[in-house]
């Protein structure tokens, strides 16, 4: 198993500005993935993280509004840059183990801008 | 590319009385599937899995779920539902060495358990 660290757990954000979520692991992981939740609702992949290389994103997401590191096996930022209120969500990481393992989740990150 | 449908939107359920969430899926190659819980303010927690064996597999807080292979179905059930599962649930699928190795969850489906 693996337990996921992630803060903050919520922020109340200006819009323009940008937050940085960080998400640590207790155990190396390969991957690591950012997803974004509306409450109530199915998850969206943002982009994949792997140690070493720059993350993968999925259509609709780009670097520039959603910059990504990792600097190792254990840890994951992201950065939601220039925000405005459509980027009120909630951010969620998670890692995958391997072949036949469960995905772990942090606690996810409420983030409101105004 | 691989697909998870979960057709329910909302489940709702009398206290005691069983409960199921269905499932489906489309992949090619042989699945893993999952189930997952998410409570209110809360990150997704793991319920159960099928990765090969015997179809139908136990999970936690008294949770199984049974692999069916012809429907390509993957349905959550519990015999004796509690308030306490009120939450909204995740089926997620994933096929090793594909999809980058990411897992394709469905849109969730919120269980409400009644007293």
């Amino acid at each position: 198993s693996a337990v996921i660290s992630q803060k903050p757990s919520r922020d109340i954000c200006q819009r323009g500005t940008s937050l940085t979520i960080q998400c640590q692991v207790d155990s190396q992981v390969t991957m690591m993935f950012w997803y974004r939740q509306q409450p109530g609702q199915s998850l969206t992949l943002i982009a994949t993280a792997n140690q070493g290389s720059e993350a993968t994103y999925e259509s609709g997401f780009v670097i520039d509004k959603f910059p990504i590191s990792r600097p190792n096996l254990t840890f994951s930022t992201l950065t939601v840059s220039n925000m405005s209120p459509e980027d009120s969500s909630i951010y969620l990481c998670s890692v995958e183990g391997g072949a036949g393992t469960e995905a772990f989740f942090g606690q996810g990150t409420r983030l409101t801008v105004v | 590319a691989q697909s998870v449908a979960q057709p329910e939107d909302q489940v709702n359920v009398a206290e005691g009385n069983p409960l199921t969430v269905k499932c489906t899926y489309s992949v090619s190659g042989n699945p893993y599937l999952f189930w997952y819980v998410q409570y209110p303010n809360r990150g997704l927690q793991f319920l159960l899995k099928y990765i090969t064996g015997d179809n139908l597999v136990k999970g936690s807080y008294g949770f199984e779920a049974e692999f069916n292979k012809s429907q390509t179905s993957f349905h959550l059930k519990k015999p004796s539902a509690l308030v306490s599962d009120s939450a909204l649930y995740f089926c997620a699928v994933r096929v090793p060495n594909t999809n980058a190795g990411k897992s394709t969850f469905g849109d969730g489906t919120t269980l409400t358990v009644k007293p």
